[in-house]
């Protein structure tokens, strides 16, 4: 299975500003996918993110809050814009297939203050 | 409302004792995952069940997917304090066959006592 190096690991930041999330896979990827896991809760996916398209968002989540880029097959960033405490979450990547299950990075901690 | 409902939502439970987590949904899947999440990891997965009725063991930990695939449950044997995380149940949802999105149930934190 693929193996995903995400960071940063965790970050404090002012509130009002942006965090870029980087995520790098060992092998090409077709489609990665961002999710959202707030404190105590599951995962919500926030996007997919597809090489050479614009990301599709899920209900709930816009691209001016949440912009994707997806340079090639083995890159993607996820930015958390104009931050507030509402956003202190664990931000994570994955990558996979139905039938071969799915990769998880080990997730950015973001605390927004 | 969820698409998945795990439960219960928190047990915790001495070494050595049986535990079963429940997966549920009024929806038919065509498959299922279940995924375990440790503090400051992402999901690992644990299995995939596609037939109705199938069952599959790992170990201390036995998998089953409901006769008309729309629940799941997860029975582990003899705990142990390496058992302690998040579980979670997934499915695929979506049209792109073989790269769907997966949606998560609501979660099940497991707590081992040594």
């Amino acid at each position: 299975s693929a193996v995903i190096s995400q960071k940063p690991s965790r970050d404090i930041c002012q509130r009002g500003t942006s965090l870029t999330i980087q995520c790098q896979v060992d092998s090409q990827v077709t489609m990665m996918f961002w999710y959202r896991q707030q404190p105590g809760q599951s995962l919500t996916l926030i996007a997919t993110a597809n090489q050479g398209s614009e990301a599709t968002y899920e209900s709930g989540f816009v691209i001016d809050k949440f912009p994707i880029s997806r340079p090639n097959l083995t890159f993607s960033t996820l930015t958390v814009s104009n931050m507030s405490p509402e956003d202190s979450s664990i931000y994570l990547c994955s990558v996979g297939q139905t039938r071969y299950g799915y990769t998880f990075g080990s997730g950015t901690r973001l605390t927004v203050v | 409302t969820q698409l998945l409902e795990q439960s219960p939502q928190f047990l915790s439970i001495q070494e050595g004792e049986n535990l079963t987590v429940y997966c549920n949904s009024s929806s038919v899947f065509s498959s299922l995952q279940w995924y375990r999440q440790e503090p400051g990891e992402g999901p690992v997965l644990l299995v995939t069940v596609v037939t109705g009725g199938e069952v599959k063991k790992l170990k201390r930990l036995t998998f089953q997917f409901g006769d008309a695939r729309k629940d799941s449950s997860l029975h582990i044997t003899a705990a142990q304090p390496g058992d302690t995380g998040l579980y979670l149940c997934a499915v695929p949802i979506g049209s792109n066959f073989g790269n769907e999105k997966l949606t998560f149930g609501t979660g099940t934190r497991l707590t081992i006592i040594p």
